[in-house]
């Protein structure tokens, strides 16, 4: 199975912040990585695919980019609707594997 | 981007067989650029994929609930099913089916939980 070491496992940060969250994947999955953000009681909502492609609907603050086997999620500027969980997954190969999740709280 | 709503009985009994449908709206799960997932997460824990079907029937499940995790899809009523077989504790978790199309991305039904209890 392919292992995606999400990273840091928790951040604190203010409203207006730039933050980003790493995922790496144990080995290479292309660009077939995607995020998703979960608040609390709700489903996973996606944010990107294919490493930077952003869903339909989703702001522009938002962005991914990819480095070999290591990929980025960027919040430019964090909003208050923004405090969530975020998980990476890739998709290039079976078992399907999810990152263990960042918590983003306020500081 | 397609619709999914899950529904079940939120309640099985230990070592009965767990059984869910996804109906898909907005979109024909006959669609050749999608697969048909399914994802549970027990509470306050992480997401765990459980399988995927494509159109044609071909399924891909993961190792470690293979032996007991079948997924159908039936293109008559736009709906793909999970059934996991001799349920116990472990399996309570909130079910979600999502939708994996490599040209558009990924969508996800609101999900649904599953207590094995009895």
């Amino acid at each position: 199975d392919i292992q995606m070491t999400q990273s840091p496992p928790s951040l604190s940060a203010s409203v207006g912040d730039r933050v980003t969250i790493t995922c790496r994947a144990s080995q290479v999955i292309s660009n077939l990585l995607a995020w998703f953000q979960q608040k609390p009681g709700k489903a996973p909502k996606p944010l990107i695919y294919a490493a930077s492609s952003l869903q339909t609907g989703v702001p522009s603050r938002f962005s991914g980019s990819r480095s070999g086997t290591d990929f980025t999620l960027t919040i430019s500027s964090l909003q208050p609707e923004d405090f969530a969980t975020y998980y990476c997954q890739q998709y290039y190969s079976y078992p399907r594997t999810f990152g263990q999740g960042t918590k983003v709280e306020v500081k | 981007q397609v619709q999914l709503q899950e529904s079940g009985p939120g309640l099985v009994k230990p070592s009965q067989t767990l059984s869910l449908t996804c109906s898909v709206s907005g979109g024909s799960i006959s669609s050749d650029t999608n697969y048909w997932s399914w994802i549970r997460q027990p509470a306050g824990k992480g997401l765990e994929w459980i399988g995927r079907i494509y159109t044609s029937g071909n399924t891909k499940y993961n190792p470690s609930l293979m032996s007991r995790v079948t997924i159908l899809v039936d293109t008559s009523k736009n709906q793909f099913s999970l059934e996991v077989s001799s349920v116990t504790a472990a399996d309570t978790a909130v079910y979600y089916c999502m939708s994996e199309d490599l040209q558009r991305g990924m969508s996800w039904g609101q999900g649904t939980l599953v207590t094995v209890s009895s």
